[in-house]
């Protein structure tokens, strides 16, 4: 049971336009959701969050959007560089306990010169 | 600040045998989660320990284990090693809360 979904498996964008990666979820307790960046051989690196009391949060180049009534959040890259080529992950986190970090399938996205 | 260390890097089994991985999380985390990447399949949780009890735990089957020592490090263990086990194993420690994971750089264990 895939709780939290990244339904596009790949994405490729020309260099300094926009990038939106998108994720749905499914568990309605999830209230604290983030996005990692991963590179080769590297493990995931931590690069923004969202509390589900907001719709919006902004640091730089990055953008997550959240709907809770629609259970989507997504995530903007703009301009987006070469060195934005990685595979995303979005995860969630429900609001009791100490819950564990549910992880998306990820999305590969490569940046075109 | 050193981050997560993940040993060894690189591991190849022979399918039956057993493994075991270690993670030293950073200092002060007292939670280290255990989680299996595959391509395709994302990242999926196997388990997570906090001052030395299994506080989580995925659905994995019991060949799948793991521990926590008193300084915090962990380590897991795979016994009777299949084909599918091939993955990339990522450690992640977390402050007492949960609310965000540091990642180490992963074991590769390919079993053939």
């Amino acid at each position: 049971d895939q709780q939290v979904k990244q339904n596009s498996p790949s994405l490729s964008v020309q260099e300094g336009r926009i990038s939106i990666l998108n994720c749905d979820y499914t568990n309605s307790m999830f209230d604290y959701f983030l996005w990692y960046k991963k590179y080769p051989a590297e493990g995931p690196t931590f690069l923004i969050s969202i509390s589900s009391i907001k719709d919006k949060n902004e640091d730089g180049r990055f953008t997550v959007f959240l709907n809770k009534s629609a259970k989507h959040l997504s995530l903007h890259i703009v301009p987006s560089q070469p060195g934005d080529s990685a595979v995303y992950f979005c995860a969630a986190r429900a609001n009791f306990g100490n819950e564990k970090l549910t992880f998306g399938t990820g999305t590969r996205l490569t940046i075109i010169p | 600040k050193a981050g997560v260390t993940q040993t060894p890097r690189y591991l190849i089994k022979t399918r039956g045998q057993q493994v075991t991985l270690s993670c030293s999380p950073i200092s002060g985390h007292r939670s280290v989660s255990w989680y299996q990447q595959t391509p395709g399949q994302g990242l999926q949780f196997l388990f997570e320990y906090f001052s030395e009890t299994q506080r989580n735990k995925g659905n994995f089957p019991g060949r799948f284990s793991g521990r926590q020592f008193s300084n915090s490090r962990s380590e897991m263990n795979v016994s009777t090693l299949e084909l599918g086990d091939s993955a990339l194993y990522l450690c992640a420690s977390s402050s007492d809360d949960n609310y965000g994971y540091t990642f180490g750089s992963g074991t590769r264990l390919t079993v053939v």
